[in-house]
């Protein structure tokens, strides 16, 4: 099964962009991941999927143009433009790995986002 | 518009068992397959449990195979986890989520605000 590493904290000024990185495991160029946002106290929210070559498919509700993703190899990019105080949460990416009769769902560990 | 509500969330003792539910409303729940996802107090995601939309294909992470079941009655839109034999490491809140699946694989798409179970003597 994959695994997910993203650094565990990233942090940029107001108005400022950011990207946020998840890598892949060796072995699993071509997989999708997913990206959630986790704000203080609420449960995660779906941001998009990305691929290699950019976004799969549709942004999750809500989610501003700001907000862009990038893959290419084994690494999967979330960037943030004009960042905003609401910006501010923990993201996880995701992705999941198997066959009808064998899967697995995992995540990464979270990079928690400070806006200065 | 989409929602999930999750209960059943307590404080047990280890050995004990729980049973969560996740409400559904706001979209066709038979056409979506589910997660269970939970979070360790000041940790990250951790994936329990996945359901196929008409409940034939289910998956347990390796962590809780054997001990939690999930499911899920169409009928009554709602999911369920079953949790026998809890352990303190259990000790988490509880998310489900709805999961689109494509032929890129599934998502969470929209998740609940969670149920929070602690197990302790």
């Amino acid at each position: 099964q994959p695994v997910l590493t993203q650094p565990p904290s990233a942090s940029a000024s107001l108005g400022a962009s950011v990207t946020l990185t998840c890598a892949l495991s060796s072995g699993y160029t071509n997989y999708k991941v997913d990206w959630y946002q986790q704000r203080p106290g609420m449960g995660p929210r779906f941001v998009m999927r990305v691929g290699t070559g950019g976004i799969v498919g549709s942004k999750g509700d809500g989610i501003p143009d700001r907000f862009s993703v990038w893959g290419s190899g084994l690494t999967r990019l979330l960037t943030i433009k004009n960042i905003q105080e609401e910006d501010e949460a923990v993201y996880y990416c995701g992705a999941d790995h198997g066959t009808v009769s064998n899967f697995v769902a995992v995540f990464g560990g979270g990079t928690k986002l400070t806006v200065l | 518009q989409v929602r999930l509500v999750e209960s059943g969330g307590a404080l047990v003792q280890p050995g004990r068992s729980l049973r969560l539910s996740c409400a559904a409303s706001g979209f066709t729940f038979d056409s979506y397959a589910m997660y269970w996802v939970r979070q360790a107090p000041g940790k990250g995601l951790e994936w329990v449990a996945t359901i196929s939309n008409d409940g034939t294909n289910i998956y347990h992470s390796v962590s809780v195979k054997g001990r939690f079941t999930i499911s899920r009655d169409n009928s009554r839109n709602t999911l369920y986890l079953q949790m026998n034999s809890l352990r303190t490491a259990d000790t988490a809140m509880y998310y489900c989520a709805r999961a689109p699946w494509d032929d890129y694989g599934s998502y969470c798409d929209f998740w609940g605000q969670g149920t929070l179970v602690a197990v302790s003597s």
